[in-house]
């Protein structure tokens, strides 16, 4: 089955430093999913990246899928106390919805 | 709307113990999932369901049994608790919308310890 793998597994910023988590791929995705996780709490849904080399944008967030839909990454501009927890990505588009996650970056912001 | 919901949130079981953990959603989905997770291996899909009535092994099965007699509910039970199913468990519903993926919401998550 579809698989993919996360880097880096941990990452320690301070306030206002900024933050890349990646996705990788060796098989061309259909879509891909991140998710947020704060500590003790539980997955909540960020985006959903489809079309070959999309960007999107979410206020301080930026997701992009690979133009050859292998690979995906999630930067946060200026992070800030609020963005700690973990951020998963997922592939899907396997049957009934089903999603692959990855082993999940994370983040932890130093004030 | 309560969205996913999971009980108990917590519980400690000894080796050999059975137990189940209920999921309910009020959204009318008609896919539910139960995930495992665990440090370091994010979240692992153990099973799921695509309709009442309905059921399917994900990549993590074994140990686990599963029921959806009703549309709302997905139970998650373990026939004879190991400590390898100490865990937190989450369960996911989405909607069902076919040809393409759907966003999945989460429910609080059980934290289960086996000893």
């Amino acid at each position: 089955g579809q698989q993919v793998m996360q880097i880096p597994q941990y990452q320690h910023v301070q306030e206002g430093e900024d933050f890349t988590t990646y996705c990788n791929s060796s098989t061309t995705l259909s879509n891909i999913q991140w998710y947020k996780q704060r500590p003790g709490g539980h997955p909540v849904f960020l985006i959903q990246l489809v079309k070959s080399g999309e960007v999107k944008k979410q206020k301080r967030l930026t997701f992009q899928f690979g133009e050859a839909k292998k690979n995906s990454s999630l930067h946060i501009t200026a992070t800030q106390t609020t963005d700690v927890g973990t951020y998963f990505c997922a592939c899907g588009g396997t049957s009934y919805g089903k999603l692959t996650f990855g082993q999940g970056t994370i983040l932890t912001v130093h004030p | 709307n309560a969205g996913v919901t999971q009980t108990p949130k917590f519980r400690v079981l000894k080796t050999g113990q059975s137990m189940t953990l209920l999921c309910a959603q009020d959204m009318n989905h008609e896919y539910m999932y139960w995930y495992r997770q665990d440090p370091g291996m994010g979240l692992r899909l153990i099973h799921y369901s695509v309709g009442e009535g309905t059921t399917a092994k994900g990549e993590v099965p074994d140990g686990y049994n599963v029921s959806r007699l009703k549309k709302q509910n997905f139970l998650l039970g373990l026939e004879s608790a190991a400590p390898s199913q100490t865990s937190v468990y989450f369960c996911a519903s989405g909607l069902g919308t076919s040809g393409r993926t759907d966003t999945q919401y989460f429910g609080p998550g059980t934290r289960l310890t086996v000893l």
